[in-house]
């Protein structure tokens, strides 16, 4: 079973430019978040997708970011334009299971943004 | 917004020896517990969804419990290896298909 995909791994910009971030969840599975961790923290929920619906994105900066789960599987972050405090690593995130033994959450590897 | 909150903030071992760290949440509003390991540079990697008050789990030298009365989840390593290096976050999940509120988590170095 292939993991969830994330890119691009790294990101470099200057603030005020625009970055867009990529997730490919696990097959299947109809319920996809975008978390932002910052240094020292715990991941924070940006946004909550069921399928090609938002549930939740309470949390999300709307003036600057925004996220689409358009046909409900992969998904792009987008973050326009970007502040210094935007550095982070970037993770998306799966869950498939209908169980309560069986939400455990799958992660991507992440995407490291530096906003400069 | 939930609060979960995880101690001790970070943490340094020597190879062999055993460690716990604690996670805290709202009992009030409960319905899993989650805790996974993460590695620099890898997705984190879930270890434990745990459910039921009194819980007991095991994973090879790893092993976690469950209070759900008290709002307290404690993760045990036995016999740590330099491997076992990571931050360790818990995470409390408060209802079927809703978000999963993470803690700071616990940042581990064994030392060989």
């Amino acid at each position: 079973e292939a993991g969830v995909a994330q890119s691009p791994r790294y990101k470099i910009i200057e603030k005020r430019q625009s970055v867009a971030f990529w997730c490919n969840p696990i097959s299947g599975h109809a319920t996809l978040y975008w978390y932002q961790q910052i240094l020292g923290q715990g991941p924070k929920l940006l946004i909550q997708f069921q399928n090609n619906g938002v549930v939740d994105d309470s949390q999300l900066p709307k003036d600057r970011f925004s996220a689409e789960r358009l046909k409900g599987v992969d998904s792009t972050l987008k973050i326009q334009p970007a502040k210094l405090e935007d550095s982070a690593v970037y993770l998306c995130a799966s869950t498939g299971g209908v169980s309560r033994e069986g939400t455990e959450a799958f992660f991507g590897q992440g995407t490291r943004l530096t906003v400069v | 917004i939930l609060n979960v909150e995880q101690s001790p903030q970070s943490l340094h071992v020597q190879e062999g020896d055993s460690t716990n760290f604690t996670c805290s949440f709202p009992s009030s509003n409960f319905y899993a517990l989650h805790w996974y390991r993460w590695e620099t540079a890898k997705s984190p990697e879930a270890l434990f969804v745990m459910t039921l008050n009194g819980d007991e789990k095991k994973k090879g030298r790893i092993s976690a419990t469950l209070n759900t009365k008290e709002g307290y989840s404690y993760l045990y390593i036995k016999g740590s290896q330099p491997e076992d290096s990571a931050t360790y976050l818990c995470a409390s999940n408060p209802g079927y298909g809703q978000n999963f509120v993470f803690g700071p988590g616990t940042r581990l170095s064994v030392l060989p």
